[in-house]
């Protein structure tokens, strides 16, 4: 069965600063991989997927993630921390269906970002 | 193109009563979802619709039933409300391994 550890459910850095939040995963087929972002009282907006081309992937508002298999890990980064980066960010895996697939999502992580 | 969208924003129900949660997209999406969203857990997905006239349950299908209306349209009932479902519910659809979210139903049963 597939699943998504996030380490640490709450995160702060500042303004600035390097944004490193962290994903494994278990899979026994190569995963689909995603980062979700939940700004307050909103629905999940999508900053990046990893679907087997280039290992770093690049996404949306600055935010990139590595999928290193050796180490089942999909960390998100982001080289400067902005005050509207702060929100609730999810890693999400998947099975490769057939035109469909069913999403196994991590607790999330909040990041807080202070000046 | 409004994207996924959820009806009510926000609804209150006491212990027994039934209500049901309607979602629609305009992307001309084959499948649909259904997950609950509870503090510290992440999203669960609790049933889900690959193509028009399909429906298989999820990881937490129990006391929920779905109606996959048309393309279109999912929606999701509970015949009888528990507190237990205090929750709050994001409909979703899917292109390929892409999925876009609805703006969420936030439930409180009372």
């Amino acid at each position: 069965a597939q699943s998504v550890t996030q380490l640490g459910s709450h995160v702060s850095v500042s303004e600035g600063a390097l944004v490193l939040l962290r994903c494994n995963y278990s899979s026994s087929v190569p995963p689909y991989l995603f980062w979700y972002v939940q700004y307050p009282n909103q629905g999940l907006q999508l900053l990046l997927k990893y679907t087997s081309a280039a290992t770093l992937v690049k996404g949306i508002n600055g935010f990139e993630a590595e999928f290193k298999k050796s180490e089942t890990s999909f960390h998100l980064t982001k080289p400067s921390a902005h005050m509207s980066d702060a929100a609730e960010y999810f890693c999400a895996v998947s099975d490769r269906g057939g035109g469909y697939n069913k999403l196994i999502f991590g607790a999330g992580t909040r990041l807080a970002v202070h000046p | 193109n409004a994207g996924v969208t959820q009806t009510p924003k926000f609804q209150v129900l006491k212990t027994g009563q039934s209500m049901t949660l309607q979602c629609a997209q305009d992307m001309n999406h084959n499948s649909m979802y259904w997950y609950r969203q509870d503090p510290g857990m992440g999203l669960r997905l609790i049933y889900y619709s690959a193509s028009e006239g399909t429906t298989d349950k999820g990881e937490v299908p129990n006391g929920y039933n779905v109606s996959r209306l048309n393309k279109r349209e999912f929606s999701l009932r509970l015949e009888s409300a528990a507190p237990s479902q205090t929750s709050v519910y994001f409909c979703a659809s899917g292109l390929g391994e892409t999925q876009y979210f609805g703006p969420g139903t936030r439930l409180l049963v009372l």
